[in-house]
């Protein structure tokens, strides 16, 4: 399968700052890339779509300021979370789709907010 | 009614059994399939991708869909501890580009 880089795998940061994750198709380019947090025990929940060169689309219930996600390449997606706080600290993952229909994730990324 | 359901278990299983795991759906259109494994504080792997109904097989693992009654599965032959993981199904519809996912299924493979 294809191969999706999600680094990094784990941060802490202290609350008010922000993270910025990145998220890399190393093989094959991605023209959609997706954005999801995880809870404990819970199913992907989607947060954002991302197409190269234009703005996310983000879900229902997600902050725009708060989540900012750049899809400037083919091959890269970044999320940020901007001034974190401690509700924020979850599991996140990316994912990249190659061709119209397979999706591939990234290792994931562990974040939490002191 | 969610779009798709998934048994979240927990499903535990002795070594060496045929798993068998299960989403249905609700949506007519899902034209693709797909199920992915997920180990604990890792990224769902992609483990089949099935287009419309039929059976696909892979090894230990097989998939098969059946639009008529809008259920999908996945059968694991010859279960090992190393399955031991979360399974999620996923669909989608033909030219969408979100994929709909099931709440997942825990899994154990006792030794």
């Amino acid at each position: 399968g294809a191969v999706v880089s999600q680094h990094p795998s784990w941060v802490i940061c202290k609350s008010g700052t922000s993270v910025k994750i990145e998220c890399r198709s190393l093989d094959f380019q991605a023209t959609t890339m997706f954005w999801y947090r995880q809870f404990p025990k819970q199913s992907l929940m989607l947060m954002a779509t991302s197409n190269e060169g234009s703005k996310a689309t983000y879900e229902q219930g997600v902050e725009k300021d708060k989540f900012l996600i750049n899809h400037a390449s083919l091959t890269l997606s970044t999320l940020t979370v901007t001034s974190a706080h401690p509700e924020d600290s979850s599991f996140y993952i990316c994912s990249a789709k190659r061709y119209a229909t397979e999706a591939f994730f990234g290792q994931g990324t562990r974040l939490t907010v002191v | 009614q969610k779009e798709v359901e998934q048994d979240p278990g927990p499903l535990s299983v002795p070594e060496g059994a045929i798993v068998s795991l299960n989403c249905t759906y609700s949506n007519s259109a899902f034209q693709y399939f797909m199920w992915y494994r997920q180990y604990s504080r890792k990224g769902p792997e992609l483990l089949m991708y099935t287009y419309s109904s039929g059976n696909k097989e892979d090894g230990r693992f097989t998939a098969q869909v059946d639009k008529s009654s809008k259920y999908i599965s996945l059968f694991i032959r010859d279960s090992q501890p190393s399955d031991s993981a979360t399974y999620l199904c996923a669909m989608s519809e033909e030219g969408a580009q979100k994929l709909v996912f099931g709440q997942g299924t825990r899994l154990t493979i006792n030794p």
